[in-house]
């Protein structure tokens, strides 16, 4: 049972370059989303998603695309890397939308360096 | 969603209960209390969530004031790998959590 796999682990790229964090889930969810962390912060909501092909966004959606062409993947497009955008990235879903009691499973996180 | 205030840290002796307070005065009627942990370097973890009634799983306990303006989340006996960020969220959709800075736990061998 994968869970939430989230890819790459590690990446560092240059300012201006572009990349996409990969999000894939085996368990069904309808909900996705991606947040990031900075040191010493919580956790801030980037784009969530409540099924495939609708995506919205969250509390800091700046800089970042995304796109839910099925419901297993959730890719996290950066079209052009700033230093700002370093951080930790954590993808979650949640098995349905809308249920108060849902629990959010994340992965292990993409730590992201942008030089 | 309503905001919710936790200490930035507590300590905690190993296999002693822990008390963790969440202040939560602006919540609303249909806001549960979630709970989540995030040990280090990995993903924060489902701990334990409540609307109203105090609620018991494997993990811990959840104390809810009777006005529900504020909660606990009872460790009964910390272990050194309870020594994480524990975050108190209210949500009323289950979906989009807000994450403060949590409280930082740390438990002395």
């Amino acid at each position: 049972n994968a869970g939430v796999t989230q890819t790459p682990k590690f990446q560092v790229l240059k300012t201006g370059q572009s990349m996409t964090l990969q999000c894939a889930q085996d368990m069904n969810h309808e909900y996705m989303s991606w947040y990031r962390q900075d040191p010493g912060m919580g956790l801030r909501l980037i784009h969530y998603s409540v099924g495939a092909g609708i995506t919205d966004q969250g509390e800091v959606p700046n800089g970042y695309n995304v796109s839910r062409s099925t419901t297993e993947d959730f890719p996290l497009r950066l079209l052009s890397a700033a230093p700002s955008q370093t951080s930790v990235y954590f993808c979650a879903s949640s098995y349905k939308v809308g249920i108060p009691t849902g629990e959010l499973f994340f992965g292990e996180g993409s730590r992201l360096t942008v030089l | 969603d309503a905001k919710t205030t936790q200490p930035n840290s507590m300590e905690s002796n190993e296999e002693e209960p822990v008390h963790l307070p969440c202040n939560h005065s602006t919540i609303s009627g249909t806001d549960y209390i979630h709970w989540y942990r995030q040990l280090p370097s990995q993903g924060p973890e489902y701990v334990i969530h409540g609307l109203t009634s105090n609620v018991n799983n494997r993990m811990a306990s959840l104390a809810i004031a009777e006005d529900r303006k504020s909660s606990t989340l009872i460790l009964h006996r910390a272990t050194l790998r309870d020594a994480a960020v524990y975050y108190c969220i209210l949500s009323d959709t289950g979906n989009q959590f807000y994450f403060g800075t949590g409280t930082s736990l740390t438990v002395i061998p």
